[in-house]
């Protein structure tokens, strides 16, 4: 079992639709949750960083964390078609020498 | 703010020729740079972590004598690809960790282009 698995779509919405991207991991000792977006040809942007279990709200962006489903979710409200990109969950547990484990990234497309 | 640079941007070369690529963080102090190799519809995937004033940590597989990485201070590390062969051809993204220990910041990317 990988340690962060994510659908990697493409995942087609119209404009104006409410998104659900998730991920599930298998690691107990992740803390740190992150979801970055990656437009085509450029580097990872961070969106949204959350710490544990809970909610956390930016603009039309929402984080949830629940740890003890060992599930993450990012929702995407009004979304436009400049939120077309790929998404990727990333964790940490958070120690001195850990790294950023990523999932896969799942290609989201936004129709006008 | 947490601005990461890299250059070039875009390269292309000879086989045989080494190639290096520069990574910055603009408005922050990083400890720890990592470098990551991403294929055209793949994801990340990390070839070394770079602490500064210290030897890289290279990710199984990934020859350490073929990617040179130095990381000489606080906001700066380079990665060289050596005697580059047409396998070698990807886009190459490091990114910047601030100091405190988790956040990521990521550059956007040098693509390499091996002739």
């Amino acid at each position: 079992q990988k340690e962060v698995e994510q659908d990697p779509g493409p995942l087609s919405v119209p404009e104006g639709a409410i998104v659900s991207l998730n991920c599930t991991y298998s690691n107990s000792a992740f803390q740190y949750f992150m979801w970055y977006r990656q437009y085509s040809r450029k580097g990872p942007e961070l969106l949204m960083y959350t710490y544990s279990s809970g909610n956390k709200e930016d603009g039309r962006f929402t984080a949830q964390v629940d740890k003890s489903s060992k599930y993450i979710s990012l929702f995407i409200r009004d979304s436009q078609p400049s939120d077309s990109a790929t998404y990727l969950c990333a964790m940490i547990s958070g120690g001195g020498y850990s790294t950023l484990t990523f999932g896969k990234g799942t290609m989201l497309l936004v129709s006008p | 703010g947490a601005v990461v640079s890299q250059h070039p941007s875009w390269v292309i070369c000879k086989s045989g020729t080494s190639v290096k690529i520069e990574c910055r963080s603009l408005d922050f102090q990083a400890t720890t740079m990592f470098w990551y190799r991403q294929f055209p519809k793949q994801s990340l995937m990390l070839m070394a972590t770079s602490n500064e004033g210290s030897k890289a940590t290279y990710e199984q597989g990934v020859e350490k004598d073929k990617f040179l990485i130095n990381h000489a201070s606080l906001t700066l590390s380079t990665l060289t690809v050596t005697s580059a062969h047409p396998e070698d051809s990807s886009f190459y993204i490091c990114s910047a960790r601030d100091l405190a220990g988790v956040t990521q910041y990521f550059g956007p990317g040098t693509r390499l282009t091996v002739l």
